[in-house]
């Protein structure tokens, strides 16, 4: 079973317009930890976020926010006023207590922020 | 400072042949990992260590695949007789410690096999 979905493969917006990267996950540990990476067109995966499941308060960080609700098994991630450098695919990723520290991933969401 | 690096950035061999790819952590990170990216697969792990702990090898698709770490730092990752399907991009994250902690990812080594 697919631990973490992104079920949005592309998603094309404006420049400013806001946009939401959608992630459910599936785990039965109490105790797992989120995250989301960037990968823009260079092809390096940067880090942008962790989440320990412990922790549901949303976070912001300049244009980015995330909301996270375990309630849905839901760890959602937003661009306000997107930009075309945001232009790249995002990975949301699942570590689980129990088996591990490997990240599962998911398959990722293409972004494409046209001016 | 200086980040994840990997080499070599890209390397083309023959089908059956062995190929070694190489991985220089963050200083001071404890926990290295090795994932591989490709189009049908996206991104799966590999092999994962920590410190003198045993790796954990549970990802290895098969006993072709093989990884050491030396001294704690620089770590190997090779591929014996290698096919066609094991073509893709071979990631190296390293983190401060293990369980939780975010991973910061290496450039990759774009392998061809032809």
């Amino acid at each position: 079973a697919q631990k973490v979905t992104q079920a949005q493969t592309e998603i094309s917006v404006v420049e400013k317009e806001d946009v939401t990267l959608d992630c459910v996950y599936e785990t039965r540990d109490t105790t797992y930890y989120l995250f989301w990476y960037k990968q823009p067109p260079s092809g390096e995966l940067v880090f942008l976020i962790r989440r320990n499941s412990f922790d549901e308060q949303n976070e912001i960080s300049g244009r980015y926010s995330w909301n996270f609700q375990k309630s849905t098994s839901s760890f959602n991630f937003t661009i306000t006023a997107s930009q075309v450098v945001d232009s790249a695919v995002y990975f949301c990723a699942l570590s689980e207590n129990q088996a591990g520290t490997a990240l599962i991933f998911g398959k990722g969401t293409t972004l494409s922020v046209s001016s | 400072g200086a980040g994840v690096s990997q080499s070599p950035s890209n390397k083309v061999t023959e089908k059956g042949k062995d190929v070694e790819l190489r991985c220089d952590p963050i200083s001071g990170h404890t926990a290295l990992y090795w994932y591989r990216q490709s189009l049908g697969q996206g991104l799966e792990f590999l092999i994962y260590f920590q410190g003198n702990s045993a790796p954990d090898k549970s990802g290895l698709p098969s006993d072709r695949f093989s990884a050491e770490r030396t001294g704690g730092s620089v770590s190997t990752l090779t591929i014996q007789r290698t096919q066609q399907e094991d073509s893709a991009v071979y990631l190296c994250a390293s983190s401060l410690r293990g369980q939780g902690y975010e991973q910061y990812f290496g450039p990759g080594t774009r392998l061809t096999v032809t």
